[in-house]
C-alpha cells in the first residue's frame, strides 16, 4: 500500500496570504489528523477528521481550518498567514479506533512565510 | 531509507514500576535529533524528551530518561515510578538535518492501578 502523501512538499508564502495543504491518507483509512511541527513548540495537534467530520480539535486560532472529502482526502487551510505559521505540517492517517488505532505519518509540508 | 521502529505495539505495567520503551532507527547520517512524544487520547503531542545525536550524555527529564546507543542506533525511553497519568501512546521520532521527521508506529502504554 502507498503511504500517506502530502502536497506540496515545500511552500513559500508571504504574510497575509492564505495557503491550502493537502493530505491523501492510506487507502482504507478514514481518520486524518493534522499537526504542526516547529523548533520552539515541538509537535502540536491541529485537528482530526473522521468520515468528513471534525472529531477533535487542538488549540489553534480560527485561521486554521480543515476539511475532509468523501474519499478521506483532507485539506488544511491557513488564512492571513503570519510569520509564526512557518512550520512543518504533518498529516497522519489512522485505522482502527481507540486502543486499536495506529497512526501513520506523512512526510510533511514545509511552509515558509516571509 | 531512514526508518524508526518501535517493536512493542502495547505494554502494561503496574503503577510505581519502571518501564522501558524501545526504539531503533536506521540512518547513515551522523547528526540528527531523536524525540519521544507522549500522546494522550486528546491527541495533543507532548514532548517528553529530546536527544541530540552529537551529545553522548543521555537526556533526562525528571522520571523520564533515555538510553541512547548511537552505534547500535537505539533510543529507548525509561519511565521510572510510573504514574496513572503516564498512560498514553508514545511515539519515537527522528529528525534529520534536512528537517525530515520520521515517526515510529507508537507504543501504547497502560499504567495499571
Amino acid at each position: 500500500k502507498a503511504g500517506v502523501t502530502q502536497t506540496p512538499r515545500y511552500l513559500i508564502k508571504t504574510r497575509g496570504q492564505q495557503v491550502t495543504l493537502s493530505c491523501s491518507p492510506i487507502s482504507g483509512h478514514r481518520s486524518v489528523s493534522w499537526y504542526q511541527q516547529t523548533p520552539g513548540q515541538g509537535l502540536q495537534f491541529l485537528f482530526e477528521y473522521f468520515s468528513e467530520t471534525q472529531r477533535n480539535k487542538g488549540n489553534f486560532p480560527g485561521r486554521f481550518s480543515g476539511r475532509q472529502f468523501s474519499n478521506s482526502r483532507s485539506e488544511m487551510n491557513v488564512s492571513t498567514l503570519e510569520l509564526g505559521d512557518s512550520a512543518l505540517y504533518l498529516c497522519a492517517s489512522s485505522v482502527g479506533h481507540g486502543a486499536q488505532e495506529t497512526q501513520y505519518f506523512g512526510p510533511g509540508t514545509r511552509l515558509l512565510v516571509l | 531509507a531512514q526508518t524508526v521502529t518501535q517493536s512493542q505495539p502495547e505494554m502494561s505495567v503496574q503503577e510505581a514500576e519502571t518501564v522501558t520503551l524501545s526504539c531503533t532507527y536506521d540512518t547513515s547520517e551522523s547528526n540528527y535529533y531523536l524525540f519521544w512524544y507522549k500522546q494522550p487520547p486528546s491527541r495533543q503531542m507532548i514532548l517528553v524528551i529530546r536527544q541530540e545525536a552529537y551529545k553522548q550524555q543521555n537526556a533526562t527529564e525528571n522520571r523520564f530518561s533515555v538510553n541512547f546507543q548511537k552505534a547500535a542506533k537505539s533510543f529507548s525511553l525509561k519511565i521510572s515510578d510510573s504514574q496513572l497519568g503516564d498512560t498514553a501512546m508514545y511515539f519515537c521520532a527522528f529528525l534529520n538535518r534536512d528537517d525530515k521527521i520520521i515517526f515510529g508506529k507508537g507504543t501504547r502504554l497502560h499504567i495499571l492501578p
